[in-house]
């Protein structure tokens, strides 16, 4: 089946520094990948769309320049949280659809998600 | 646009007895839907989907859901749970005007009692 690997599994990190989180579809291709955040005992928030080759697209009230998205290739996206504050300490999760069937039918596979921790 | 609700925050059950997890959807188009389990600290994981095929769909682990149009209704069963099926269960509606977005409910937290 459809694996989608994120990593590293759990990162602390100090106030003002930056932090990167890898997103790979390992046996599949993905021109899509999405970036969730989660917060204790509360459903997933859609981020970002993450776009192979162009850039991401943001949901309201997300600051892209906080949240920098590179999808530089078929198989990886990697989000990275600049100057990361104690406030964006979170649990973050990527997925990703197969090539081909883009579409509502096709379900997302997930990572195993992030937990970051900012001291 | 679409839109899912799940009922229920907290669901127990005893272990060996049957599982119910409610989710109604709205939807101007035929959905997509689907059914995710998520373990503590884990990412998620497909259970089934319903996709227009047919309207009860077996998923892994024994799951299974009955897609209803007429109550808009998409619940989640078991006939008999497992203390490993003790988890955060989350209903899930595609978008279908071209973005492809998930649509995630509030999700359900099952516990099982032994």
């Amino acid at each position: 089946g459809a694996v989608v690997s994120q990593h590293p599994s759990r990162v602390i990190c100090k106030s003002g520094t930056s932090v990167k989180i890898e997103c790979r579809s390992l046996d599949f291709q993905a021109t899509t990948m999405f970036w969730y955040r989660q917060f204790p005992k509360q459903s997933l928030m859609l981020m970002a769309t993450s776009n192979e080759g162009s850039k991401a697209t943001y949901e309201q009230g997300v600051e892209k320049d906080k949240f920098l998205i590179n999808h530089a290739s078929l198989t990886l996206s990697t989000l990275t949280v600049t100057s990361a504050h104690p406030e964006d300490s979170s649990f973050y999760i990527c997925s990703a659809r197969e090539l081909p069937g883009s579409s509502y039918n096709s379900p997302l596979h997930f990572g195993n998600g992030t937990r970051l921790t900012v001291t | 646009a679409q839109s899912v609700t799940q009922l229920d925050s907290h669901v127990s059950v005893s272990e060996g007895t049957p599982v119910l997890l409610r989710c109604n959807y709205s939807s101007s188009y035929s959905p997509s839907l689907f059914w995710y389990v998520q373990h503590p600290n884990k990412g998620l994981q497909l259970l089934l989907k319903y996709t227009s095929a047919a309207t009860l769909v077996k998923g892994i682990n024994g799951f299974e859901a009955e897609f209803k149009k007429s109550e808009t209704s998409f619940h989640l069963t078991k006939p008999s749970a497992h203390m490993s099926d003790a988890a955060e269960y989350f209903c899930v509606v595609s978008d279908t005007s071209g973005t492809y977005k998930y649509i995630f409910g509030t999700g359900t937290r099952l516990k099982v009692l032994a």
